[in-house]
């Protein structure tokens, strides 16, 4: 089967680094997702690895480990609007439509 | 581009009703989702299409039937709905079916009560 791990909470002060670990097992892979979900809102597309290394885009990088079944994604100079739900996703194994999901790291950005 | 728009946003049903939840997208996006989300169990998949006059399972199915007549529009019916069904609901698109690493746009979810 597949299985995805994250950490349920984080806290972390306005300006500082955070790093939000996933890890998975899956028969098959075929690339990790990130989201972010404000509260009470719709997820939203972060970022999409497939090859092991870092992708920075802005504030934001994501990590993958394919042999380690592990990712991680690091928001960098933390701002307040960056309180919300990160949601780590991969492909069902075998099947490109049906994505497996997380339950999502609560992170909450202190002054 | 409004994007994917989902109706309505909250609603409020009582045991054994049926209802529909609208989802259109104006992207031209091949494939489109259904999911819903609950606390502690994250997002799960209902059922999805790849096109127009084609839908298939996803992991929660039971309870929920879906078509897909055009391509903008894919509604989701509740049969006879339950407590159970109690949950946010949130409708997604993407571009290509077979393209996995392409994102997927969500709609702004529909808040579904159950008494």
């Amino acid at each position: 089967g597949q299985n995805i791990d994250q950490p349920t909470e984080m806290t972390a002060t306005e300006g500082a680094i955070v790093q939000i670990n996933c890890t998975y097992q899956t028969s098959g892979f075929n690339g990790l997702f990130w989201y972010q979900q404000h509260a009470g809102e719709a997820p939203t597309f972060l970022s999409y690895n497939v090859l092991d290394g870092l992708e920075e885009k802005g504030r934001f990088s994501s990590f993958l480990s394919r042999s380690k079944g592990y990712s991680y994604l690091l928001l960098k100079e933390l701002q307040m609007k960056d309180s919300a739900s990160y949601l780590c996703a991969v492909p069902l194994a075998g099947n490109n439509r049906k994505l497996i999901w997380g339950l999502g790291t609560s992170l909450a950005v202190n002054p | 581009n409004a994007g994917v728009t989902q109706t309505p946003k909250f609603q409020v049903l009582k045991t054994g009703q049926s209802m529909t939840l609208q989802c259109a997208q104006d992207m031209n996006h091949e494939y489109m989702s259904w999911y819903r989300q609950d606390p502690g169990m994250g997002l799960r998949l209902i059922h999805y299409s790849v096109g127009a006059g084609i839908t298939d399972q996803g992991e929660v199915p039971n309870g929920y039937n879906v078509s897909r007549s055009t391509t903008e529009d894919f509604p989701l019916r509740l049969l006879s709905a339950a407590p159970s069904q109690t949950s946010v609901y949130f409708c997604a698109s993407r571009a290509n079916w077979g393209e996995v690493r392409l994102e997927q746009y969500f709609g702004p979810g529909t808040r579904l009560t159950v008494t």
